[in-house]
This record gives structure tokens, sequence and C-alpha cells, in this order.
């Protein structure tokens, strides 16, 4: 069964950007879409974005300005960068995966808490 | 922008049944995901589709959804069942997460 574990900074500054990194333990990288979510502290699940099997990329517009998601097949990972952080963006992030566009989210990582703070 | 509206909890004694929530316009017309996340874990798929379940969920998890609400029913719910509850659906090409609803079981 596939996993996939986020990994990257925990703590990152106020205006720097963020930059996390979810690896895909089977190879089937290509195959599936991919997605991030993040969950502040106490709070409920907000959908950052996908990036879908053909390349292509789809963001939360609320977040669309300061995200860019993209896939590395070589390398069986897919990753993050959201710019200009604030506090706001301290969360416990996760990448899970999509069977196909449109879909649930079938396998979630461990999740990993990024912190904004200076 | 697209919303879903959940219950902020619900309360269940051991072996009856939950009913928790989900409210969106035209919900029926979508087809609605429900995920379960215990304390300090990640969410784990639960129903998908409205009505589908994983392969390694009991039985006793089933949902529905028409009209303008999505439901979510746990059967004969167990104290293991005790978790935070999130709906959600697609809008167009956007994911929505509902609010999420705490299930006590007492």
């Amino acid at each position: 069964q596939v996993q996939v574990q986020e990994s990257g900074p925990g703590l990152v500054k106020p205006s720097e950007t963020l930059s996390l990194t979810c690896t895909v333990s089977d190879g089937s990288i290509s195959s599936f879409s991919w997605s991030w979510i993040r969950q502040p502290p106490g709070k409920g699940l907000e959908w950052i974005g996908c990036v879908y099997y053909s390349g292509t990329t789809n963001y939360n517009p609320s977040l669309k300005s300061r995200v860019t998601m993209s896939v590395d097949t070589s390398k069986a990972h897919f990753s993050l960068r959201l710019s200009s952080v604030t506090a706001a963006d301290t969360a416990v992030y996760y990448c899970a995966r999509l069977p196909s566009v449109s879909d649930r989210f079938d396998t979630w990582g461990q999740g990993t808490l990024v912190t904004v703070s200076s | 922008s697209y919303e879903l509206t959940q219950p902020p909890s619900v309360s269940v004694s051991p072996g009856q049944t939950a009913s928790i929530t989900c409210s969106g316009d035209k919900l029926g017309n979508k087809h609605a995901c429900w995920y379960q996340q215990k304390p300090g874990q990640s969410p784990q798929l639960v129903i998908y589709q409205d009505t589908k379940r994983p392969s390694g969920i009991p039985e006793r998890f089933s949902g529905s959804n028409s009209g303008n609400t999505a439901t979510l029913t746990i059967s004969g719910t167990q104290a293991m069942d005790e978790a935070d509850y999130y709906c959600q659906v697609w809008d167009s090409t956007n994911v929505v997460f509902g609010g999420g609803t705490k299930l006590t079981v007492l």
C-alpha cells in the first residue's frame, strides 16, 4: 500500500517562503494526482491545491497568489511552496493522494507542523 | 464561494446510532466524502461518493446525500469512533471541507 511522507523545515520566518516535499513510496507518482491540505492548530481542514498527473495545477483561490506546486517524477516527490508567510500560515501540512480528478483523498501523510515565527 | 456547514458537536451513547450532517446549497448534486480524524492523527477516509466505504472501514459507517444535506451515520457506535469528522466536496475545480464535527461517545 502506498505511503506518503511530508518533509521540510518546522520553523519559517515571517515574510519568507515555506517549502515542503511529499515523498511517494511506491513509484506511482506519475499515475495519480496529489494535493496539499493544512490544518491550523485546533481548527479544521483547508485545501491548498492539487497537482494533477498531467502536470497541471489547481489552487485554492484564497491562496493562489502565494502558492506553487510541482512534481518531480525522477525523485518520486511533489512539492509545495508558499510565499510571504505570516503567523496565520502556522499549521500542520498534509499531503494526500487523489486517485483521479475530483475524487476523494484516499491516502494521507502523517502531517508536518510548520510554525511561522521570528 | 461554496460553503459546507456541520454541527460543531454531536453526542451519542455507546451502541446507539450517531448521525452527522453536512449542509450546502444543492449538495445532493455533488458527491460527498467523509473523513475521520482522531487526536494526533491524520484524517482517514471513511465514506466516498456519498455512500461507498473504502476497504477496511467497518460496515457500521454509512452515508447518504440528498437535497441540501449529506449525512454520515454510524450504527452501533463504539468508543473508538470518538473523533472529529469532516465532510468534503468538489465545487467545480475547488475542494471544500466542512468545519468539522466532534463526535463524543458517552
